[in-house]
């Protein structure tokens, strides 16, 4: 289930299960998206991006949904595995702008 | 490719002291690298954009005098956090963005664990 503690949600998946992983983001005019995964100790890792002129896009196991109209992004990780532990955070750009704004992260639990 | 190497990955320090964090990439160059900071299970905050050549630019309540940041050729930025206090202990992570590319992932340094005693 999900949980939201004092600081960062967390979501604990039974190993083999979907994962999905939700995140509103806060500039209508974003039109960049990325996922990262960070693990303990760790800096950031790139898992995927979409850009503002799709809707989905998949990689390996893992996929990512955009919806414009109420900015959500979501993640969806399919046959989670203990590696796949981590807080994963996303992340907006707009055009012309260098910078990435985060969004707060969710901690990923995999039961094994 | 595109790989970011941060510089020390944790460092101790007393109060008062001064302490250097590098970042560098290592098979790219970056004209603009970016500094983040972050506080335990919370996100990252943008600190400052380092570009090469010229003044980093400072988010709002970032002290430019604390934290010196220099980018001094198209591999390397320097943060300093100068006259550390225990409130500055926190993980600082530096993310470089190759040159030419607008919209493109930014590559992450594995990040320094400062503690100031």
């Amino acid at each position: 289930g999900e949980s939201v503690g004092l600081h960062l949600p967390t979501l604990s998946v039974q190993e083999g299960d979907n994962s999905i992983i939700n995140c509103a983001y806060s500039n209508s005019a974003s039109d960049y998206f990325i996922w990262y995964k960070q693990e303990s100790g760790k800096g950031p890792q790139f898992i995927i991006d979409i850009r503002s002129n799709m809707d989905k896009r998949q990689g390996q196991r893992v996929t990512v949904l955009l919806n414009k109209t109420v900015k959500h992004l979501s993640l969806q990780i399919a046959a989670t595995q203990p590696g796949d532990s981590a807080v994963y955070f996303c992340a907006e750009n707009w055009a012309g702008s260098y910078q990435l704004t985060f969004g707060k992260g969710t901690k990923l639990s995999v039961i094994p | 490719g595109a790989v970011v190497s941060q510089h020390p990955s944790w460092v101790i320090c007393k109060s008062g002291t001064s302490v250097k964090i590098e970042c560098r990439s290592l098979d790219f160059q970056a004209t603009t690298m970016f500094w983040y900071r972050q506080f335990p299970k919370q996100s990252l905050m943008l600190m400052a954009t380092s570009n090469e050549g010229s003044k980093a630019t400072y988010e709002q309540g970032v002290e430019k005098d604390k934290f010196l940041i220099n980018h001094a050729s198209l591999t390397l930025s320097t943060l300093t956090v100068t006259s550390a206090h225990p409130e500055d202990s926190s993980f600082y992570i530096c993310s470089a963005k190759p040159l030419g590319s607008l919209n493109s992932p930014l590559h992450f340094g594995n990040g320094t664990r400062l503690t100031v005693t």
